[in-house]
């Protein structure tokens, strides 16, 4: 079975520092990757996704991620966070045969001044 | 293109009443997923559907809930009675078969 880790629950950074999110995954095959964003209120929103290929992905609102299977992560960076990435990020992981995502917990994003 | 559709937004209701929440998914889409969100367990998947077809019910609480789609652009997840530790945020999303998840934004349930 499928297993998604985000081992940071809460993190705070100052606008206009980097960022990174960590996630490991579990999965016996080669994995599809996801992140998703979800602000206040919101659904949840793709940021990024990993099906093959590059390993290192480029997804919307200047947000990256790069896959590496030696160590079963898919990181996700921002090089210079604004106040309104502010959000909670969640990590998913599925598979090319399969209808179903694994979802991490989440790791909550706080943007200070 | 108009994305995954859910109604209603806002629930407020009564310990013991009937709860029906719907959901319109993208056109195209084979998939439909039902999901709940809250502060102590996180986004946790009741049911999916393929081609209309309930395939994986295994998250789904309880008798008290139960999810239907009787048609490709429609389905409906039903809590009889309810009760307060329902209350949550219920997120509809579908896909493809290994595509991405497209969710909707929510119907925050209440249970006074």
């Amino acid at each position: 079975a499928q297993s998604v880790t985000q081992p940071d629950i809460h993190i705070t950074v100052s606008e206009g520092a980097s960022l990174e999110l960590r996630c490991n995954y579990s999965y016996g095959a080669t994995p599809y990757l996801f992140w998703y964003v979800q602000s206040p209120g919101q659904g949840l929103q793709l940021l990024l996704k990993y099906f093959s290929g590059d390993t290192l992905v480029q997804g919307i609102k200047g947000f990256e991620a790069e896959f590496k299977r030696s160590q079963s992560s898919f990181n996700l960076r921002k090089p210079s966070v604004h106040w309104s990435d502010a959000a909670e990020y969640f990590c998913a992981v599925g598979a090319a045969d399969d209808y179903k995502l694994s979802f991490g917990a989440g790791t909550t994003v706080t943007v200070r001044a | 293109d108009a994305g995954v559709i859910q109604s209603p937004r806002h629930e407020v209701t009564e310990m013991g009443q009937e709860v029906t929440l719907r959901c319109k998914p993208i056109s195209g889409h084979n998939s439909l997923f039902w999901y709940r969100q809250t502060m102590m367990r996180g986004l946790e998947l009741l049911i999916y559907f393929n081609n209309n077809v309930p395939i994986d019910d295994s998250g789904m609480p309880e008798d008290r809930f139960s999810a239907k789609m009787p048609n490709a652009s429609f389905s409906t997840l039903k809590i009889q009675p309810s009760e307060p530790r329902d209350s949550a945020v219920y997120f509809c999303a579908s896909s493809s078969l290994g595509g991405e998840l497209f969710f909707g934004e929510g119907s925050r349930l209440t249970v006074l």
